[in-house]
C-alpha cells in the first residue's frame, strides 16, 4: 500500500523567512506526485505534478523537487497569504487514486 | 474556482438518515474521484469513476455507494449515518496529470 509522510505537522514562519516542508513515499512505481494548498473549509488547491527524480516545478514563491524517496516544497520570502495546509499526494501506476500525507500546516506572520 | 461544482455545501441529518450528495466534474473530463475528509483521518479515498464505470475503491463502507450518470455527474449515498460519518466529502474530476477538487460538502451527523 502507498504510503506518504510529511513532516513537520506545523510550521510558524515570519514573513520572509524561508522554509521547505518535507514528503517522503513509499510507492510501488509512481505515476505522479502530486502537491496541493488548503484553506480551512476549502477543497485541495492543486498545485504541482512531478513525474521523475530530479524534476523541479515553481509557481510564484513555491518550488517543488522530486526524488526518489522523497519530495520538498521550498516556500521563498513567504508572505502571510502563503498560511494554508500543504498536502503531499502520490498516485502509483497500479492504481487509479491519489494517498495522501497528513499535510503541514503552515503559519506565516507579518 | 476549479470547475468541479459540489451541492449541497452543507448539510446537517441525523443518526440513520440517508443523504445523496452530488458532484458535477471539469467540462471534458470523464473521471469523478470520492473522498472523505474528517479531523482524525486526514483525506481518505472512498471510490472512483470513469466514464460511467466504477474503476477503482477504496476504504467505502458498505453504507456509502456512488454512481456515475450518463452526464458524467456523480452522487454519492451515504445510509444508516452514524456520528462518526460527519466530515467533509470532496469530489475530484481529472485531466492529464492534474486532480482538480471541489469545494466540498460539510455532512454534520447529530
Amino acid at each position: 500500500e502507498d504510503q506518504v509522510t510529511q513532516s513537520p505537522e506545523a510550521l510558524r514562519l515570519q514573513e520572509g523567512e524561508s522554509s521547505s516542508l518535507n514528503c517522503s513515499y513509499t510507492v510501488s512505481g509512481l505515476r505522479g506526485l502530486f502537491w496541493y494548498r488548503q484553506d480551512p473549509g476549502k477543497g485541495p488547491e492543486f498545485l504541482f505534478t512531478l513525474y521523475s527524480a530530479g524534476e523541479e516545478k515553481e509557481k510564484e514563491r513555491l518550488k517543488a523537487t522530486l526524488t526518489k524517496k522523497e519530495s520538498f516544497l521550498h516556500i521563498t520570502a513567504p508572505k502571510p497569504e502563503d498560511s494554508a495546509t500543504y498536502l503531499c499526494a502520490v498516485e502509483g501506476v497500479h492504481d487509479y487514486k491519489l494517498s495522501f500525507g497528513a499535510g503541514t500546516t503552515v503559519t506565516v506572520r507579518a | 474556482d476549479s470547475g468541479v461544482t459540489q451541492t449541497p455545501k452543507h448539510l446537517i441529518t441525523a443518526t440513520g438518515q440517508r443523504v445523496t450528495l452530488r458532484c458535477s466534474p471539469r467540462s471534458g473530463d470523464l473521471s469523478v474521484y470520492w473522498y472523505q475528509q474528517s479531523l482524525d483521518q486526514g483525506l481518505q479515498f472512498l471510490i472512483q469513476y470513469y466514464n460511467g464505470e466504477e474503476r477503482a475503491k477504496g476504504n467505502i463502507l458498505e453504507r456509502f455507494s456512488a454512481q456515475q450518470f450518463p452526464d458524467l455527474h456523480s452522487e454519492l449515498n451515504l445510509s444508516s449515518l452514524e456520528l462518526g460519518d460527519s466530515a467533509l466529502y470532496f469530489c475530484a474530476s481529472s485531466g492529464p496529470g492534474e486532480q482538480y477538487f471541489g469545494p466540498g460538502t460539510r455532512l454534520t451527523v447529530t
